[in-house]
């Protein structure tokens, strides 16, 4: 399976300030998703994105505040801008990869850990 | 509607127990995949296992089985002998099988292990 290294691990944001999370991948996948956690809840998606297109958003988020990139097969960004309180989460990198016994699956990053105070 | 549920919000037992945690689907996709992750403390999703709706079997591996019901629209994961390692919050996921990133999550189990 895919190892995925996400950076910060945790920070602490002023409100108002916009903060870019990177995600690696040591191996090249079409596929990567960001996901939010917020606190003690599950997870939901906030975009797709594949290499060389546009970011797929899901309903509730949006380009101009959560703006992605996806410069290669093996990297991808998120910024989570204007931050305020309420986008306190955990923010999940994840990418789609192999199994092993054919087929794919979801792969998570270590997931940053946000803070906005 | 697709939906997973977990229940049990918390649970809590002693060491060397065995636990269940359950995990209940509702999907009209007659091909599905459906996932069990586990997320300790400092936060990251480990995966443990996916199972697709064609495979009744149930799973074993170490000390974590899994029981896949369709006739309940079951998936539960039972952790036998556990250990304080097990705490975390676990979740069951459901996907559909030609999209198997769209997935629907269930609010997680939080599992405690006491000494």
């Amino acid at each position: 399976s895919a190892v995925i290294s996400q950076k910060p691990s945790r920070d602490i944001c002023q409100r108002g300030t916009s903060l870019t999370i990177q995600c690696q991948v040591d191996s090249q996948v079409t596929m990567m998703f960001w996901y939010r956690q917020q606190p003690g809840q599950s997870l939901t998606l906030i975009a797709t994105a594949n290499q060389g297109s546009e970011a797929t958003y899901e309903s509730g988020f949006v380009i101009d505040k959560f703006p992605i990139s996806r410069p290669n097969l093996t990297f991808s960004t998120l910024t989570v801008s204007n931050m305020s309180p309420e986008d306190s989460s955990i923010y999940l990198c994840s990418v789609e990869d192999s199994e092993g016994e054919g087929g794919n699956t979801i792969y998570f990053g270590e997931g940053s850990w946000l803070t906005v105070v | 509607a697709q939906k997973v549920t977990q229940a049990q919000t918390e649970i809590s037992v002693v060491e060397k127990e065995d636990v269940t945690l359950d995990c209940v689907y509702e999907t009209r996709d007659t091909t599905y995949y459906l996932f069990w992750y586990k997320q300790p403390p400092s936060g990251e999703l480990v995966f443990l296992i996916r199972r697709n709706s064609f495979d009744e079997q149930n799973e074993i591996s170490g000390r974590y089985s899994w029981n896949f019901q369709k006739s309940t629209s079951s998936f539960n994961f039972t952790i036998t002998a556990s250990q304080v390692v097990d705490s975390a919050v676990y979740f069951c996921a459901l996907s559909p099988m030609d999209s198997n990133y769209q997935l629907i999550w269930g609010a997680g189990t939080k599992l405690i292990i006491k000494p």
